[in-house]
């Protein structure tokens, strides 16, 4: 099956400072990739749609200039979470549809997320 | 509004047969997926439905009804390593997906 990477696999940060995490994929071309947020036993949220070469649409709720979507290349997307705080902490999923016959979206491993 | 509604939690014996229910309420329909969950992983594609009818998977079958807006995952012979939590998704017409809050199933020996 198709491959997305995700970098770090942890991140443990300080109050007010930013955090970048990369979602690639890499053995196919990703227009669209997702970014969800899941708190612990809760299910997946989705935060946002980033698109290569367009502006990122977020879900309802979502600080668009707290979480920065960049989605630079067909083959990387960036989530950058701006002025952490403590209830930023989650653990970050990305994923990418490969449009085959059925959108299957591969996720990456995640990202843990603590803000100190 | 969009809707999944899947158990909170199920319980069954290391070697049994578990069925595992998912209702749907979307904004148009382009099939259904299940995603296994590990604890402090992310999710881990099962099967996907896009027709009426049952498909198996070795262990794991998924049946989907598109009338009545339903779908089971039934897992047989049960092992230690499928407790897990068992995500539900549906993707709309836009294809996006629409998760369900995922049932944790615990397995017993």
């Amino acid at each position: 099956g198709a491959v997305v990477s995700q970098h770090p696999s942890w991140v443990i940060c300080k109050s007010g400072t930013s955090v970048k995490i990369e979602c690639r994929s890499l053995d196919f071309q990703a227009t669209t990739m997702f970014w969800y947020r899941q708190f612990p036993k809760q299910s997946l949220m989705l935060m946002a749609t980033s698109n290569e070469g367009s502006k990122a649409t977020y879900e309802q709720g979502v600080e668009k200039d707290k979480f920065l979507i960049n989605h630079a290349s067909l083959t990387l997307s960036t989530l950058t979470v701006t002025s952490a705080h403590p209830e930023d902490s989650s653990f970050y999923i990305c994923s990418a549809p490969r449009l085959a016959d059925y959108n299957e979206q591969f996720f990456g491993p995640g990202t843990r997320l603590t803000v100190l | 509004g969009q809707n999944i509604d899947q158990p909170t939690e199920m319980t069954a014996t290391e070697g049994a047969i578990v069925q595992i229910n998912c209702t749907y309420q979307t904004s148009g329909f382009n099939g259904l997926f299940w995603y296994q969950q590990h604890a402090g992983e992310a999710p881990t594609f099962l099967s996907y439905n896009v027709l009426d009818g049952l498909e198996e998977k070795g262990r794991f079958s998924s049946f989907l009804s598109r009338s009545k807006g339903y779908s089971y995952l039934l897992l047989k012979e049960l092992q230690m390593k499928d407790s897990a939590s068992y995500l539900c998704a549906a993707l709309d017409s836009n294809y996006q997906l629409i998760w369900g809050a995922g049932t944790k199933l615990i397995i017993k020996p």
